[in-house]
């Protein structure tokens, strides 16, 4: 079956480090996007790419970097510019031709990040 | 710009009880809109969409009509159980912004038996 596959589940960050979420799908996808999440809030967007090697800055981009290299992969970076990265990670996909808009976003099932 | 409001909770609710989660949106175009849910420690999953005005879409026992003379996509369920607690988010989704989504801050569903 086809999906999204977020890796680590859980990861734990020292300070001072970076560190990177793997994003992962095979539903041949256009667009990758990812969201933050703090406890008891909405999603908050990071980063979202439309094309292979180019992404583009979304509301909370300080902090963080990604790259797509491969349709297939988005991985993001948490760098130590990242005052306050614990939180849960969301990657999502979509298909942007035709009739994409028809179908919504695919999520992955997150990676929680913890800064100790 | 585009936007969606919830209804904030969080919601508890007894088994069986009717569940509505109101949402209401901001658009200037004409968007699909959309019902996610997220189980604890889980991403996103979607429960039910509708793209045009009057559309009603279901799953799971759960309904939304897309109402555009209120701007409103109200989630309803008629009984509700304990395996339905978890956090709702509602969405738009405008082909014109370039399928750019826009998230409710969601609304979390306590259902105890």
């Amino acid at each position: 079956d086809g999906g999204i596959t977020q890796s680590p589940k859980y990861l734990f960050r020292k300070e001072g480090q970076n560190v990177t979420l793997s994003c992962e799908q095979n539903l041949n996808h256009d667009a990758m996007y990812w969201y933050r999440q703090d406890p008891g809030q909405g999603l908050r967007l990071i980063y979202y790419s439309q094309i292979v090697n180019d992404f583009q800055k979304g509301d909370i981009a300080e902090g963080y970097s990604v790259s797509r290299e491969k349709k297939e992969s988005f991985p993001l970076t948490v760098t130590s510019a990242q005052k306050n990265p614990t939180a849960f990670y969301l990657c999502a996909s979509s298909v942007l031709k035709d009739r994409g808009w028809y179908y919504g976003y695919t999520f992955g099932s997150g990676t929680r990040l913890t800064v100790v | 710009g585009d936007s969606v409001t919830q209804m904030e909770g969080p919601v508890t609710l007894s088994e069986e009880a009717f569940l509505t989660i109101n949402c209401t949106y901001t658009a200037t175009g004409y968007p699909s809109l959309f019902w996610y849910v997220q189980y604890p420690g889980e991403g996103l999953q979607l429960l039910l969409k509708a793209t045009k005005a009057d559309d009603k879409g279901s799953n799971k026992g759960f309904e939304a009509t897309y109402r555009k003379e209120t701007t409103s996509f109200h989630l309803e369920k008629g009984s509700v159980q304990v395996s339905d607690s978890a956090v709702y988010f509602c969405a738009l989704s405008d082909q014109r912004t370039g399928n750019q989504f826009y998230f409710g801050t969601g609304t979390s569903l306590t259902v105890i038996p």
